[in-house]
């Protein structure tokens, strides 16, 4: 049983170009959160999805950052026209249909932007 | 907007001594979870508490929710080389979305 899936692990980017990080949730979860981690500090909340909702962006910068949960394939979180401060570890956690108690997260992507 | 503040941000002690690190939230929690991350890794879940007051142990780890649920603390005892890490606390607020507020996190550090 396959736990959360995150890929790529390492993205590097130059400033403008856009980043596509994916995240598959665990089996049977239909919930999605991203969080954004900046070295030496704690999760930030950045998005909640179920399959094609957005539950709450209220972490999500107004511009340049989206993020959708299709119906069949991986959440994505895309950042357009990258900057150096978006260079962070961005993690994707999922939990069941209910929503609440553990998430489970998974391995990051680690984003560089030069 | 609702925030969670942790102290301390760092702690080292020395083998076979305690540890202990505090949450507080600006605003009542309906629940609060405590996750632990390793240097390059990524968070993985301790536990969770619900009710006001409750106390949970795992083996060396005791954890607590404050009466007014809006603190919390962990406690380990007797420290080994293998509880290095990052321990963070992660609120859900009164809407129970299922979005969590994380502390800022206490690195532990312990020498053999």
């Amino acid at each position: 049983n396959a736990g959360v899936m995150q890929n790529p692990r390492h993205l590097v980017r130059r400033r403008g170009q856009e980043a596509r990080l994916r995240c598959s949730p665990m089996k049977g979860h239909s919930h999605v959160y991203w969080y954004r981690q900046l070295p030496e500090e704690g999760l930030k909340f950045m998005v909640y999805l179920q399959k094609e909702n957005i539950i709450d962006e209220s972490g999500m910068p107004k511009e340049r950052f989206s993020a959708e949960f299709p119906k069949e394939g991986p959440s994505i979180l895309r950042i357009q026209q990258v900057v150096r401060g978006d260079s962070a570890a961005y993690f994707c956690a999922s939990s069941p249909p209910s929503g609440l108690g553990e998430q489970f997260f998974g391995p990051g992507t680690r984003l560089t932007v030069l | 907007g609702q925030q969670v503040m942790q102290i301390p941000q760092y702690q080292h002690v020395q083998e076979g001594e305690d540890f202990t690190t505090y949450c507080n939230s600006s605003t009542t929690l309906s629940n609060i979870q405590w996750y632990k991350q390793r240097p390059g890794g990524h968070p993985v879940f301790l536990i969770q508490l619900v009710k006001s007051g409750e106390v949970k142990k795992q083996k060396r780890l005791t954890f607590q929710f404050g009466e007014a649920k809006k603190n919390s603390s962990l406690h380990i005892t007797a420290t080994q080389t293998t509880d290095v890490g990052t321990y963070f606390c992660a609120g859900s607020g009164s809407g129970n979305t299922g979005k969590l507020i994380f502390g800022q996190g206490t690195t532990l550090q312990v020498k053999p």
